[in-house]
């Protein structure tokens, strides 16, 4: 079982629409990280949390350390939002990253 | 513009030859990645160095090797006794070990 765990793996929604990817996690975290890896392969980093909330533009990232989640949120979806969203976690003493496998983003005009 | 360049962006290898995949940074970033992504997985750490002239293994080092002979340098090179090295590779970097990465665009290697 990964212990990263994204929900939905794959979401289609109208433009306009407000999006919600969600990553539950299991082992106690120092950080938890959203990409965004586009069609091509390149990564985005989006956000790093370590508690509480953030908010870039359309993007907002929430996380509840007690209840081991957080959550991505786009408002007013649109086209070129279309891409993977991976989470990732990392653990305490823990130079390495456990990466969620993504979730899939399809806006449609 | 500073970023993380990956090349080249589509290789094909012969069974039995090693490979080189390049990574170039011009963020003065000390810490670089390597990692693997495949369908359906997340991407799994092969190598990872923290200062020039040193690196560690990641989770799935065997049939990798790497140098870090320069800072702004992270060669990866596929052995042939890496039995399934057909993915798709991420190089990244980072200021510091524990930082936000920062990603280039990928290399993506074939078995002919």
């Amino acid at each position: 079982k990964n212990e990263v765990e994204q929900s939905p793996q794959n979401l289609t929604a109208q433009e306009g629409e407000f999006i919600t990817i969600n990553c539950s996690y299991s082992v106690g975290i120092s950080a938890l990280h959203w990409l965004q890896q586009h069609p091509g392969g390149g990564i985005v980093s989006l956000f790093m949390l370590s508690s509480g909330k953030k908010k870039h533009g359309r993007l907002i990232a929430t996380i509840n350390i007690q209840e081991k989640h957080s959550s991505l949120h786009i408002t007013a979806s649109h086209p070129r939002d279309s891409a993977v969203y991976i989470c990732a976690v990392r653990g305490f003493g823990n130079e390495k990253l456990t990466f969620g496998t993504g979730t899939r983003l399809t806006i449609i005009p | 513009d500073g970023g993380i360049t990956q090349s080249p962006k589509y290789l094909f290898r012969k069974e039995g030859q090693n490979v080189t995949l390049s990574c170039e940074q011009n963020l003065n970033h000390d810490a670089m990645y390597w990692y693997r992504q495949d369908p359906g997985q997340g991407l799994r750490l092969i190598y990872y160095s923290q200062i020039v002239n040193d690196f560690q293994k990641g989770d799935i080092a065997e049939g990798y090797s790497v140098s870090r002979e320069k800072k702004e340098s992270f060669p990866l090179t596929v052995t042939s006794a890496q039995k399934n090295p057909t993915a798709f590779y991420l190089c990244a970097s980072s200021r510091a070990l524990y930082q936000p990465q920062h990603f280039g665009d990928g290399t993506r290697l074939s078995i002919l």
